[in-house]
C-alpha cells in the first residue's frame, strides 16, 4: 500500500522561498504522475502541477512562473519550489499520486502538509 | 485562462436525486476533458469518485454517477445519504496539459 507523507517548514516569510517535500513508501516513482495540488484555508483545491518520469513537468498556468517541481527516484520523494511567496499561498500543500496516464486520477494523497506565509 | 464553474451550494433531501454541474468559461464540457469529481469533508483530503466522465472509483457506491449533460460535466448522486453531506469538486484537464478545479459545491442533506 503506497503511503504519501509531505514535509515542510510550516511557516515561510512573504518573498521568500517555500520548499516541500513528499516522501513515498510502498512504492516506486517510476510508473505514475506526481502532484501538488493546495488549499488555502476555506478556498478550493488548486492543482499546482505533476510530473511523470524525466518528462518536463507542468503546472499551473498561475502558476509556472515561480513553481518547480522534481523527482527523485533513488529517494523516492516528490519535491516542491515555489519563490516569491505571498500571503496567497498559504494553504495545505497535498501531494498525489494519479495513474501511469496523465488523465487518470489521484487515488492516493498524503495527509497535507500546512504552510503559512506571514512575517 | 480557463474557470471551471460549479454551484456554490446545493441541498437534497435523504433518499432523493441531486445533480451537480461543472462547466468552463470558454465553451462545452466534454469528455476530452476527462471530467473528474472529488469529495472531500473536513479536515480531510479528497476521495476520488469519478473520473474520465463516468468511471467509478473502486469502492464507490453505484449510487454516485457521472455524465455529460448538454454542455457541462455532471455529477447524480441518487438515492442520497446522510454521510453524503461534503463538498463536491470538479476538475478538467484543460488543452492535454493542465488540471483546473472548480469552485466546488457544498451539498447538504436535509
Amino acid at each position: 500500500q503506497v503511503q504519501l507523507q509531505e514535509s515542510g517548514p510550516g511557516l515561510v516569510k512573504p518573498s521568500e522561498t517555500l520548499s516541500l517535500l513528499c516522501s513515498v513508501s510502498g512504492d516506486s516513482l517510476s510508473s505514475y504522475y506526481w502532484s501538488w495540488i493546495r488549499q488555502p484555508p476555506g478556498r478550493p483545491l488548486e492543482w499546482i502541477g505533476f510530473v511523470y518520469k524525466t518528462e518536463t513537468p507542468r503546472y499551473s498556468p498561475s502558476l509556472r512562473s515561480r513553481v518547480t517541481i522534481s523527482a527523485d527516484t533513488s529517494k523516492t520523494q516528490i519535491s516542491l519550489t515555489l519563490k516569491s511567496v505571498t500571503a496567497a499561498d498559504t494553504a495545505i500543500y497535498y501531494c498525489a499520486r494519479g495513474g501511469f496516464l496523465e488523465w487518470l486520477p489521484w487515488g492516493n494523497w498524503g495527509q497535507g502538509t500546512p504552510v503559512t506565509v506571514s512575517s | 485562462q480557463a474557470v471551471v464553474t460549479q454551484e456554490p451550494s446545493l441541498s437534497v433531501s435523504p433518499g432523493g436525486t441531486v445533480t451537480v454541474t461543472c462547466g468552463l468559461n470558454s465553451g462545452s464540457v466534454s469528455i476530452s476533458y476527462y471530467p473528474s469529481w472529488y469529495q472531500q469533508t473536513p479536515g480531510q483530503a479528497p476521495r476520488t469518485l469519478i473520473y474520465s466522465t463516468n468511471t467509478r472509483s473502486s469502492g464507490v457506491p453505484d449510487r454516485f454517477s457521472g455524465s455529460i449533460l448538454g454542455n457541462k460535466a455532471a455529477l447524480t448522486i441518487t438515492g442520497a445519504q446522510a454521510d453524503d453531506e461534503s463538498v463536491y469538486y470538479c476538475v478538467l484537464y484543460i488543452d492535454n496539459d493542465h488540471w483546473v478545479f472548480g469552485g466546488g459545491t457544498k451539498l447538504t442533506v436535509l
